[in-house]
C-alpha cells in the first residue's frame, strides 16, 4: 500500500525564518498529493495540493512541488509567522489518503 | 455553513461500555471517513463509506462498526470499548471517494478516553 515519510518534529523556528518540511512517499501510479494542517484543538484542513507531476501547489505563502522523479512533495515557506505554528501532514491520495505522522512546527516571536 | 459536526466533543468511558460517536455533514458529500489520531502515529483510517448504503474497512477497523443510512450521517460505534481505543477521532467527508483530487473536510474531533 501507499506510505509516506515526513521529517520528524518538532521543528522550532524564529519568526521570518525559512521553512522546509520534507515529505517522500511510495504509491501506485501517480496520485494527487496533499498537505494538510492541524491548528491546536482543531481538525485537519487542506493547505495545498498538486494533482500531477511538476505541479506546484500554493496557499498562504506555502508551496510544494510534485516531484515524480524523487517521489517527494516538500513543503516550503519563505518567512514563517507565529500563526503558522501547527502540525503539518503530507498525504498521497492514492486509493485512500495515507497520512504521515505529522510534523509539529513551533514558531517563536 | 457548518460543514462537519461531531458529537460528543469529549467522553470518558468505562471499558466494556458501548459508545456511538456521531458525525453529520451538510455538504451533500458522497464519501465519508472515520480516522483515529494517536500521538506520533498520524491519522489512521478506521472505516469509510463511498455513498449512502455502502461502507468499507480501513487500516484499523477491528472493534469498530459504522453505518451509512443516509448521505449526511456516518456514526461510528464501539461495541465494547477497550483502553487501546483511547484516541482522538475525526470524521471527514469528500465529494468523491479518495483516489481523486478531492479535498477531505474534517470535523473538529471527539476525544475519547477509555478507562
Amino acid at each position: 500500500g501507499d506510505s509516506v515519510t515526513q521529517m520528524e518534529g518538532p521543528v522550532t523556528l524564529s519568526e521570518e525564518a525559512f521553512l522546509t518540511i520534507n515529505c517522500t512517499y511510495t504509491a501506485t501510479g501517480y496520485p494527487s498529493l496533499f498537505w494538510y494542517v492541524q491548528y491546536p484543538g482543531e481538525g485537519l484542513q487542506l493547505l495545498l495540493k498538486a494533482t500531477k507531476a511538476d505541479d506546484k501547489g500554493s496557499n498562504k505563502g506555502f508551496e510544494a512541488t510534485y516531484r515524480k522523479e524523487t517521489t517527494s512533495f516538500h513543503l516550503e515557506k519563505g518567512s514563517v509567522q507565529v500563526s503558522d505554528s501547527a502540525v503539518y501532514f503530507c498525504a498521497p491520495g492514492g486509493n485512500m489518503l495515507t497520512f504521515g505522522g505529522g510534523t509539529r512546527l513551533m514558531v517563536k516571536p | 455553513i457548518a460543514g462537519i459536526t461531531q458529537a460528543p466533543t469529549s467522553q470518558i468511558l468505562a471499558a466494556g461500555r458501548r459508545m456511538t460517536l456521531r458525525c453529520t455533514q451538510d455538504m451533500r458529500h458522497n464519501a465519508m471517513y472515520w480516522y483515529r489520531q494517536d500521538l506520533g502515529l498520524g491519522l489512521r483510517l478506521i472505516h469509510y463509506s463511498n455513498t449512502a448504503g455502502t461502507t468499507g474497512k480501513g487500516e484499523v477497523p477491528d472493534g469498530y462498526s459504522v453505518s451509512r443510512a443516509n448521505t449526511d450521517d456516518f456514526p461510528l460505534t464501539l461495541a465494547s470499548a477497550v483502553p487501546s481505543q483511547t484516541s482522538v477521532y475525526f470524521c471527514a467527508s469528500s465529494e468523491r471517494l479518495a483516489g481523486s483530487a478531492d479535498t477531505q473536510y474534517f470535523g473538529p474531533g471527539t476525544r475519547l478516553t477509555v478507562l
